[in-house]
């Protein structure tokens, strides 16, 4: 089982809503990010978060806007969305975010699934 | 052309077969090499992870990677219908502002019949 749970695992919002998705590792990583998967596609970048500082935001649209309080959680506040925003969420976790670092492995949640209406 | 390619299938194969996947990519600042499998309304799960030239065996999976020609594979051997589900090859590079950053095939569909 992977140990980044994601929460929650489906979202219903309207495009008025402001909603939230969670994330926790208890791995001890250091880096942590946002990837959006839409069906059929493999996942895209959006953010990546390295010792609780945003170190990456792939030209994502401001009704996206991440959260890291600390090592562990991860967050991703969600207003104003469209319906071309519906996708899997995923977040994903590795040990080591320092260049050349070999601790590159990227573990992943089961992803939000979110639904705009 | 795409950073990396990966063979698109979808593929359907018999129970016990031995399954090749593979992926090519152009970015020979591609250091670090990854499978995931992903079931249906599922997240990725980490398969393989290399960063070396040559064969890694994990059970019934084997990667391979030939950093000379760009070209990288994932073998299944003795496949089971459990093992159905899109397979996903990653890379990423050691430094610089791509750290962190995977850059995905477009997945194959695998299918092991009973």
């Amino acid at each position: 089982d992977t140990e980044v749970t994601q929460t929650p695992k489906h979202l219903v919002m309207g495009m008025t809503n402001k909603k939230s998705l969670k994330c926790e590792q208890h791995m001890g990583h250091r880096a942590m990010y946002w990837y959006k998967q839409k069906a059929k596609k493999p996942p895209e970048l959006m953010f990546v978060y390295s010792y609780e500082k945003l170190s990456i935001n792939e030209s994502v649209p401001s009704r996206f806007s991440p959260e890291c309080p600390n090592s562990s959680l991860l967050n991703l506040h969600l207003h104003a969305l469209q319906p071309e925003d519906s996708a899997l969420y995923l977040c994903a976790s590795s040990q080591d975010p320092r260049p050349g670092a070999r601790g590159n492995t990227i573990y992943f949640g089961e992803g939000s699934w979110l639904t705009v209406v | 052309q795409k950073e990396v390619e990966q063979d698109p299938g979808p593929l359907s194969v018999p129970e016990g077969a031995i399954v090749s996947l593979n992926c090519t990519y152009s970015n020979s600042a591609f250091q670090y090499f990854m499978w995931y499998r992903q079931y249906s309304r599922k997240g990725p799960e980490l398969l393989m992870y290399t960063y070396s030239s040559g064969n890694k065996e994990d059970g019934r999976f084997t990667a391979q990677v030939d950093k000379s020609s760009k070209y990288i594979s994932l073998f299944i051997r003795d496949s089971q219908p459990s093992d159905s589900a899109t397979y996903l090859c990653a890379m990423n590079s050691a430094g610089g502002t791509s750290y962190g950053k995977l850059t995905f095939g477009q997945g194959t569909i695998l299918t092991v019949h009973p």
